[in-house]
C-alpha cells in the first residue's frame, strides 16, 4: 500500500506570509506508461467537504486562486500558497491515485 | 449540476451493519463515464477512501476494509450503497460520497453524514 506523509501537520501562518507544506510518497507516483505524475491537492474548509485544489502535482482546479501552486516528482511534492489569506484556514491533504486512492494525513493551516 | 446527499442511520449498534446510500441529483449514476465512491473520516483525524463502484456495478475496495465492505449501484433508484459489517467504534466517523472518473480526481462531493457506533 502506498503512504502518504505530510509535513508539517499543523501550520501556522501570518496573514500575506507564504506558506508551504510537504507531501513525501513511500512510492513513486509517476505511471511510466502514460508519463502522468498522480498526485493531488484538496482543501477541507471548516465544516465543509473536502474541495479539490490541484491535480495531477500542478495544475490548479477551476476558481483556485493563483496564489495556490504545486509542484514535484516521482515521491516528492510540495503545495505553496505564495501569500495567505485567512479563507485559507482549513486541513490540506495530499492524495495519490496510482494505485487506488490514499490520503495523507492532513496539514492544519491556522492563522496566527 | 451534480449533487450527492448521504443517507442512513445516525447511530449504529458494535457488530452490527452500517448501511448508507448516496442519492444523485442533476445526474446520473449509469453515466459510463463516472464511478461513484465512499470516503470517511474518524473524528478529528484525516480522509480515508473506502471503496468505488462503476455504473454496472463493478466496484473496488481499500484493502484494509474489503472483508467487511460492499458497494452497490442501483440506476434505477439512481443511488448508490454502502455496506460495512461487523461495525465497531473505530468505524464512527463522517461518512462522504463523491464522484470521480476512472483514476480520476473527486470532482464532487455530498455534505456528509455523521454515523456514530455505540451501544
Amino acid at each position: 500500500d502506498i503512504v502518504l506523509t505530510q509535513t508539517p501537520l499543523s501550520l501556522p501562518v501570518t496573514p500575506g506570509e507564504p506558506a508551504s507544506i510537504s507531501c513525501r510518497s513511500s512510492q513513486s507516483l509517476l505511471n511510466s506508461d502514460d508519463g502522468i505524475t498522480y498526485l493531488d491537492w484538496y482543501l477541507q474548509k471548516p465544516g465543509q467537504s473536502p474541495r479539490l485544489l490541484i491535480y495531477t502535482v500542478s495544475f490548479r482546479a477551476g476558481g483556485v486562486p493563483d496564489r495556490f501552486s504545486g509542484s514535484g516528482s516521482g515521491t516528492d511534492f510540495t503545495l505553496r500558497i505564495s501569500r495567505v489569506e485567512a479563507e485559507d484556514v482549513g486541513i490540506y491533504y495530499c492524495v495519490q491515485r496510482i494505485a487506488t486512492y490514499t490520503f495523507g494525513q492532513g496539514t492544519k493551516l491556522e492563522i496566527k | 449540476q451534480v449533487q450527492l446527499q448521504e443517507s442512513g442511520p445516525r447511530l449504529v449498534k458494535p457488530s452490527e451493519t452500517l448501511p448508507l446510500t448516496c442519492t444523485v441529483s442533476g445526474g446520473s449514476v449509469g453515466n459510463t463515464m463516472y464511478h461513484w465512491a465512499w470516503i470517511r473520516q474518524p473524528p478529528g483525524k484525516g480522509l480515508e477512501w473506502i471503496g468505488s463502484v462503476t455504473y454496472t456495478g463493478n466496484s473496488y475496495y481499500n484493502p484494509s476494509l474489503k472483508s467487511r465492505v460492499t458497494i452497490s449501484v442501483d440506476t434505477s433508484q439512481n443511488h448508490f450503497s454502502l455496506k460495512l459489517t461487523s461495525v465497531t467504534a473505530a468505524d464512527t466517523a463522517l461518512y462522504y460520497c463523491a464522484r470521480h472518473v476512472t483514476q480520476g480526481v473527486f470532482g464532487w462531493w455530498g455534505p456528509g453524514t455523521r454515523v456514530t457506533v455505540s451501544s
